[in-house]
């Protein structure tokens, strides 16, 4: 188990550009969740996959936002015509719902995280 | 609507000594959890500790333990005997225990451990 994979790490691109970030989950984990995080912030949800499907999107996540995790395992997070107040850090969680010590808390992972700077 | 506030921004503490983070939160679901999480200058989120609403009794893992005071809305994390390598941002968070899967976190604590 190697945790949970994000990549690329940094990001700078122009204003305009489209980027996309990739996440790989835990392997046995069915859900998965992008959140984002802006300096001086905690980190803000997204939204979140149970296994392929996308059941929740906050309104943070415009039409310029789009995630997908095709056969539930890795996802990406695209943003299209960048914008500067789109700098921030993705961070992508994973989970199994109901099973450990904490079973009832659906404990998340956090990956390091995708840092994006739009010039 | 789930709210979480954490009023220090920044706390200094001398190494070995224990330290107090504050965290309150307001929340109309009738069942809910709590966590922290620290995030060291690398950037990865760190579990620490989970309450549940409906515990019976604090939680605790190692050094971290959760003072859980439900009337008055507040999950203050405690670590005790501090070390350097506690300096890191630490996030209070809460969810609904069902329905909503929105973890919402509060605007973290910087903490410094001074040898």
């Amino acid at each position: 188990d190697t945790g949970v994979s994000q990549d690329p790490r940094h990001k700078i691109t122009k204003r305009g550009q489209n980027v996309t970030f990739r996440c790989d989950p835990i392997s046995e984990h069915n859900r998965l969740y992008w959140y984002r995080q802006t300096l001086g912030q905690g980190p803000e949800f997204l939204t979140y996959f149970q296994n392929e499907a996308q059941l929740e999107k906050s309104r943070l996540l415009s039409d310029r936002f789009s995630a997908e995790r095709p056969k539930g395992s890795f996802s990406t997070l695209e943003i299209q015509r960048t914008e500067q107040g789109d700098s921030a850090m993705y961070l992508c969680a994973s989970s199994l719902r109901g099973t450990g010590a904490h079973s009832g808390a659906n404990v998340l992972t956090f990956g390091a995280g995708s840092r994006l700077t739009v010039l | 609507a789930q709210k979480i506030t954490q009023t220090q921004p920044g706390m200094f503490v001398q190494e070995k000594e224990a330290v107090t983070l504050d965290c309150t939160y307001d929340t109309s679901d009738p069942s809910y959890g709590l966590f922290w999480y620290k995030q060291p200058s690398s950037g990865e989120m760190i579990f620490l500790i989970y309450q549940g609403s409906y515990d019976q009794q604090n939680a605790t893992e190692g050094r971290y333990s959760l003072n859980f005071q439900k009337a008055r809305k507040s999950a203050n994390l405690v670590i005790s005997a501090s070390q350097l390598g506690d300096s890191a941002m630490y996030f209070c968070a809460m969810r609904a225990t069902f329905g909503n899967e929105k973890l919402t976190f509060g605007t973290g604590t910087r903490l410094t451990i001074i040898p």
